[in-house]
């Protein structure tokens, strides 16, 4: 079965460039989702098919994927950032990343 | 703006079934553009999708729960269900209902209600 493989936690400094990774085999031929979720509140999509950003969702927030890696790229990082970070694919069923905690330092 | 409410018990015993409705406002679930999925939380861990059906009443199950879930929809209620059957302590969860786009993303989720298995 396929699996989707996330860091537990990436730390990044206030203002500076995170970069969270969703891994999985020819995860580039797939569309890949983000989602943000803070501490007792629902997930946030914040990138759909790769590379989108819904309405609302500030251009910090970008991404991008390619090969066996996907990436979630925040850029000028803040505060308000820190949160849990999944990539979602379809591959005959919807599968989640095992998450990423984000820290800003 | 869509919005999702879930509801139903927060308290369900081992073995028996666990049920769960959700209103869908500011949208019409019968407008054919999405599905409409339900999503689990266990405390403290990561995110698994259970199913979604269609306003057809169409449905499509993750595998590995297929033989105990059902997701059954009312379009005159603009509500979608959940039943999960022979429930154990694994199961006990905060519950997402969520819509689904296409390709296969979620752009509006509910609150999210727990439900915990115990007796």
């Amino acid at each position: 079965s396929y699996e989707l493989t996330q860091p537990l936690s990436v730390s990044v400094a206030l203002g500076q460039t995170a970069r969270i990774t969703c891994g999985g085999n020819n995860i580039g031929s797939k569309n890949v989702h983000w989602y943000q979720q803070k501490p007792g509140q629902a997930p946030v999509l914040v990138i759909y098919r790769d590379s989108n950003r819904p309405s609302g969702i500030p251009e910090r927030f970008s991404g991008s994927n390619s090969g066996n890696t996907a990436t979630l790229t925040i850029s000028r990082a803040q505060a308000g950032d820190e949160a849990d970070y999944y990539c979602q694919v379809w591959d005959s069923s919807t599968l989640f990343g095992g998450g990423t905690k984000l820290t800003v330092l | 703006q869509v919005q999702l409410q879930e509801s139903g018990p927060g308290l369900v015993k081992p073995s028996q079934t666990l049920s769960l409705t959700c209103t869908v406002s500011g949208g019409s679930i019968s407008s054919g553009d999405y599905y409409w999925s339900w999503i689990r939380q266990p405390p403290g861990k990561g995110l698994e999708w259970i199913g979604y059906i269609y306003y057809s009443g169409s449905t499509y199950y993750n595998p590995s729960l297929k033989s105990r879930v059902t997701i059954s929809v009312d379009t005159s209620k603009n509500q979608f269900s959940l039943k999960l059957s022979s429930v154990t302590a694994a199961d006990t969860a905060v519950y997402y209902c969520a819509r689904e786009g296409s390709p296969n993303y979620f752009d509006y989720w509910g609150q999210g209600t727990l439900v915990t298995v115990s007796s």
